[in-house]
This record gives C-alpha cells, sequence and structure tokens, in this order.
C-alpha cells in the first residue's frame, strides 16, 4: 500500500513571495504519478501539476514547479510570485501508472495563506 | 465542454437513513472515482466504475454501493448512515489518452448525518 504523507499542516507567505510545501511518500513501486492539486474554498479540487516518475525532469507549469527526488520518495512543490488567488488547501498525492490503477491516494493536505 | 458535475451540492439526513448521490462525468470520459474526504482531511478512495462495473474499491464497508450507467453518469449510495459518514463526497472522471491519465473533480456533495 502507498502512502502520502505532508508534514507542514499550515502555511502562509506574503504576496509575491516564494513558498515550497513539502511531500513524501512510501512506495514499493518503480513506475507511477505523483501529484499536486488545489481545493480552494469553493471545494473542487484542481489539478496544479503532474509529474511521471520515470522522468528525471521535474515538472514546471508557469509559477509552480516541483523538486521530485525519486530515491528519498521526496515530491515539493514551489510557488513562485504567489498570488492572492493560491490561497487554498493543497494536496500532494500518488497513483500507480497502468490502465485500472487511477486510484489517488492523499496526503492530509496543506492549508496555505497568502496575505497580501 | 462541461466538466464534473455533481447533485446536490449539501445533504442532510438522520442516522439510519440511506442516501443517493449522483455524478455526470466531463464529456467523453468513461471512469468514474469516488472519494471521500472528512472535514480537514485528504480524500480517501471509496471505488471506482469502468463500463459500468467496479473495478477497483478502497476499505469502505458494503453500506457504500455504486452504480454506472452507459451514459458513463454514476451514482454512489450509502445505507444505513452513520454519523461518521458526514463528509464531502468527491466524483472524479477520467479518461486514458495517449498513456495519459488525468482525474477531473467537481465540487463534491456535502452529506451531514444528523
Amino acid at each position: 500500500a502507498q502512502t502520502v504523507t505532508q508534514s507542514q499542516p499550515e502555511m502562509s507567505v506574503q504576496e509575491a513571495e516564494t513558498v515550497t510545501l513539502s511531500c513524501t511518500y512510501d512506495t514499493s513501486e518503480n513506475n507511477y504519478y505523483l501529484f499536486w492539486y488545489k481545493q480552494p474554498p469553493s471545494r473542487q479540487m484542481i489539478l496544479v501539476i503532474r509529474q511521471e516518475a520515470y522522468k528525471q525532469q521535474n515538472a514546471t507549469e508557469n509559477r509552480f514547479s516541483v523538486n521530485f527526488q525519486k530515491a528519498a520518495k521526496s515530491f515539493s512543490l514551489k510557488i513562485s510570485d504567489s498570488q492572492l488567488g493560491d490561497t487554498a488547501m493543497y494536496f500532494c498525492a500518488f497513483m500507480k501508472r497502468g490502465v485500472g490503477n487511477e486510484k489517488l491516494t492523499f496526503g492530509t493536505g496543506t492549508r496555505l495563506t497568502i496575505i497580501p | 465542454d462541461a466538466g464534473v458535475t455533481q447533485s446536490p451540492t449539501h445533504l442532510i439526513k438522520t442516522r439510519g437513513q440511506q442516501v443517493t448521490l449522483r455524478c455526470s462525468p466531463k464529456s467523453g470520459h468513461d471512469t468514474v472515482s469516488w472519494y471521500q474526504q472528512a472535514l480537514g482531511q485528504g480524500p480517501q478512495f471509496i471505488f471506482q466504475y469502468y463500463e459500468e462495473e467496479e473495478r477497483q474499491r478502497g476499505n469502505f464497508p458494503d453500506r457504500f454501493s455504486g452504480h454506472q450507467f452507459p451514459n458513463y453518469s454514476s451514482e454512489l449510495n450509502v445505507n444505513a448512515l452513520l454519523l461518521g459518514d458526514s463528509a464531502l463526497y468527491l466524483c472524479a472522471s477520467s479518461l486514458w489518452v495517449l498513456a495519459k491519465n488525468i482525474q477531473y473533480f467537481g465540487a463534491g456533495t456535502r452529506l451531514s448525518v444528523l
């Protein structure tokens, strides 16, 4: 079974600053995906960024980037030039690779507040 | 293109009752997964439907059951409700395209059991 751990229940940062959210996971699988999802007060889970474990290059999406360390089973999210709209719960999630394995295992989340 | 839609948005039930939640997947998506998110927690996988069959199931009792219709929409049924079933229930739909699968979530149904 897979487990995902987010050790920072809450974080806050000034607008325009950079913030890094941590995530570690445990798995015996070699092929898998890792995700960061954002859940604003509207409750809808929104995909922020996706990483394929077999790719060594870290994924980036505009202001969002990850630091994927496969050997250490670490997957942190960096948000640059933070904006008020980034205020939300952020969840790290794991999914095994392959058709029929579309089950996401989530961490407990980090509540991020961007301060004006 | 409508995203994943769930109904109702909010529901109040009493212990022992039964409830049905509904989900319409994103257009073209053939796989529907259901998650339970307790207050202050991450979502927990309940089960997944593909081609009208339950394909995977998480650690939830048989009181939780589901169905998928030919148009890929899905229902989640919970019998004999307990206070601990109070949670946000999220539906996610997905489709494999070029070896890539991304799950899109609805806004959820907030279930309160009194």
